[in-house]
Formats: structure tokens, sequence, C-alpha cells
């Protein structure tokens, strides 16, 4: 069964500075890896998603995650964090052929002036 | 436009009542998932479907029912037997891409 763990719930970055999300993953399958973003009450829009065809995978609004097999990582980056980057991250997991996705428990950001 | 339409995004629920959540896709997708979300707990799956006719309980399926009778449709009843209802509800739709709806916010009064 394949599972992901954020390491730290809550990160707080100033306007203009680096945002890093950690997520470590545990599967049995090259897995497909998934970063979500959420607004208070909202649904989760995807960020980018990981499915083999590169190790670094640029998404929406300035976001990349790097895939490491050796570190069973999938981090997310944001060189120059912006006011509006302030929500809810989450990582998922799903496996080739089972396509359910198993979240992270969350990571809140919050971005000061 | 496409999408995943859920209503209502607000709902009451008495004690000993039985609630419906819609949910509803024009995205053509086979599969369709119901999530809970809890403060601090990530999403957990209730109830999958990958095809009309067919559904699967998920990890959290106990005191929840659905069905899968139309393509675009895939309605969730938080029963009576659900002790602790009061969660954000998410609905979800695709295969290697799973694309979510707004929300509903369910409310046990």
């Amino acid at each position: 069964a394949q599972s992901v763990t954020q390491l730290g719930s809550h990160v707080s970055v100033s306007e203009g500075a680096l945002v890093l999300l950690r997520c470590n993953y545990s599967s049995s399958v090259p897995p497909y890896l998934f970063w979500y973003v959420q607004y208070p009450n909202q649904g989760l829009q995807l960020l980018l998603k990981y499915t083999s065809a590169a190790t670094l995978v640029k998404g929406i609004n300035g976001f990349e995650a790097e895939f490491k097999k050796s570190e069973t990582s999938f981090h997310l980056t944001k060189p120059s964090a912006h006011m509006s980057d302030a929500a809810e991250y989450f990582c998922a997991v799903s496996g080739n052929n089972d396509y359910k996705l198993s979240f992270g428990a969350g990571t809140t950001v919050t971005v000061r002036a | 436009d496409g999408g995943i339409t859920q209503s209502p995004k607000y709902l009451f629920r008495k004690e000993g009542q039985n609630v419906t959540l819609s949910c509803e896709q024009n995205l053509n997708h086979d599969a369709m998932y119901w999530y809970r979300q809890d403060p601090g707990q990530g999403l957990r799956l209730i109830y999958y479907s990958q095809i009309v006719n067919d559904f699967q309980k998920g990890d959290i399926a106990e005191g929840y029912s659905v069905s899968r009778e139309k393509k675009e449709s895939f309605p969730l009843t938080v029963t009576s037997a659900q002790k602790n209802p009061t969660a954000f509800y998410l609905c979800a739709s695709g295969i290697n891409t799973i694309y979510f709806g707004e929300g509903s916010w369910l409310t046990v009064v």
C-alpha cells in the first residue's frame, strides 16, 4: 500500500523567500505523486504531478517538485513566496494500477509581509 | 464549463436524520470518489466507483452509502449510523489525474 508523510504541519515564510514543503512517500511500486493546494472553504486544486517522465516537475503558480527515488522524497518548492501562496498544501500518492489517492496530513503555509 | 459540482455547500443535520450530498461531473470520467476532510487529518476515502453501477468501500465507509446509477452522478448519503458526521466532504473524479469539487460542509445540530 502507498502512503505519504508530510514533514511539518505549518510553515511560515516571508514574502519573497523560498517556500519548501517536504513529502516522503512509501510505495512498493513506482508511484504517481501529486501536490494539491487548498484555499479556505474550497476544494483541492492540482499543482503538479509526477508520473516518471521527468524527475523535476514544474507546476502552476511557479511551483516545482523533484522526485528523488534514493530519498523516497517529492519535496515542493517555490523560489519566491507571494501573499497569494498562503493556503494548505497536500502531498498524495497512487499506484500505477490503483489510482485511489492516499493523502498526507497537509501543511499550512502562511506568508509574512 | 467542465467540472465537478457539489451541492449544497452547507448542510445541517439533526440527530437521527439521513442527508444526501450531491455530486455531478461533466468531465466524462468513469471513476468518482468521496473523501472526508477533518482538520489536521488530511483526506480520507469514503467510497469510490470505477464504473456505473459499481462501487467499493474506502477506508472509512461505515455510516455512509452511495449509488452510481449514472456516469455523471455519485451521491453520498450520510446515515444516522455515522456517529461523527460533522466534516468537509469532497467529491472527485478521474483516473490518472483526480480533480475535485468545491466541497460541502455538513454540520450536526
